[in-house]
């Protein structure tokens, strides 16, 4: 089955520390993204890459990393500098441009202690 | 300014009958028009997209689009209760002044369907 998978669907996370979240597709798409959603609110573009090996900044991109070395897999890195963490974090994907449509994963909740 | 207006509701439809659901979009010049549906706590899937001036119909569902007004609607016809969700309305802004690319989402609308 094609699709895209996020891991882990919890996290949590101790003030200060770094997390990394998972996200992997096999439907051959060029373009992936990462959001973020707060409750009660729409979906906010942290970072996106239509290619292997170069990623844009999104537009809330401050305490965020990210890296696309394989065209499969766009890991998104919470760092300690992100003050307001907690949230639904939901990647996509899309055949090539921003525009196309984009299929999203199931999503990791993360939480700060 | 990007902007993707959505009414947040709780929109409450008897089910059986029509739910009608609206968008409207700051940029004159955008090109690709989404509906996803998100059920609490899970992430959003796609219901239809739409790129053109008229209604495209999908089942139960028909998008509505109108480039000159610049909004867009969707239409849930024999509404049932497995319809209740939150219904995110995207779109790909025309964005000239540089920054972030793709979709715009609205905050979506809470749509409850009464058995």
């Amino acid at each position: 089955d094609g699709g895209i998978t996020q891991s882990p669907k919890y996290l949590f996370r101790k003030e200060g520390q770094n997390v990394t979240l998972s996200c992997e597709q096999n439907l051959n798409h060029d373009a992936m993204y990462w959001y973020r959603q707060d409750p009660g609110q729409g979906l906010r573009l942290i970072y996106y890459s239509q290619i292997v090996n170069d990623f844009q900044k999104g537009d809330i991109a401050e305490g965020y990393s990210v890296s696309r070395e394989k065209k499969e897999s766009f890991p998104l890195t919470v760092t300690s500098a992100q003050k307001n963490p907690t949230a639904f974090y939901l990647c996509a994907s899309s055949i090539d441009r921003p525009g196309d449509t984009q299929y999203f994963g199931p999503g990791t909740r993360l939480t700060v202690l | 300014q990007k902007e993707v207006e959505q009414n947040s509701g709780p929109l409450s439809v008897p089910e059986g009958a029509i739910a009608s659901l609206n968008c409207t979009y700051s940029d004159r010049g955008s090109q690709s028009f989404f509906w996803y549906r998100q059920y609490s706590g899970k992430s959003p899937e796609l219901i239809m997209s739409i790129y053109s001036n008229g209604d495209k119909e999908d089942g139960r569902f028909t998008a509505q689009l109108n480039k000159a007004s610049q909004y867009v609607s969707l239409l849930i016809r024999d509404s049932q209760p497995s319809d209740s969700a939150t219904y995110l309305c995207a779109v790909n802004l025309f964005y000239s002044g540089g920054g972030a690319d793709g979709l715009t989402f609205g905050k979506g609308t809470h749509l409850i369907i009464q058995p």
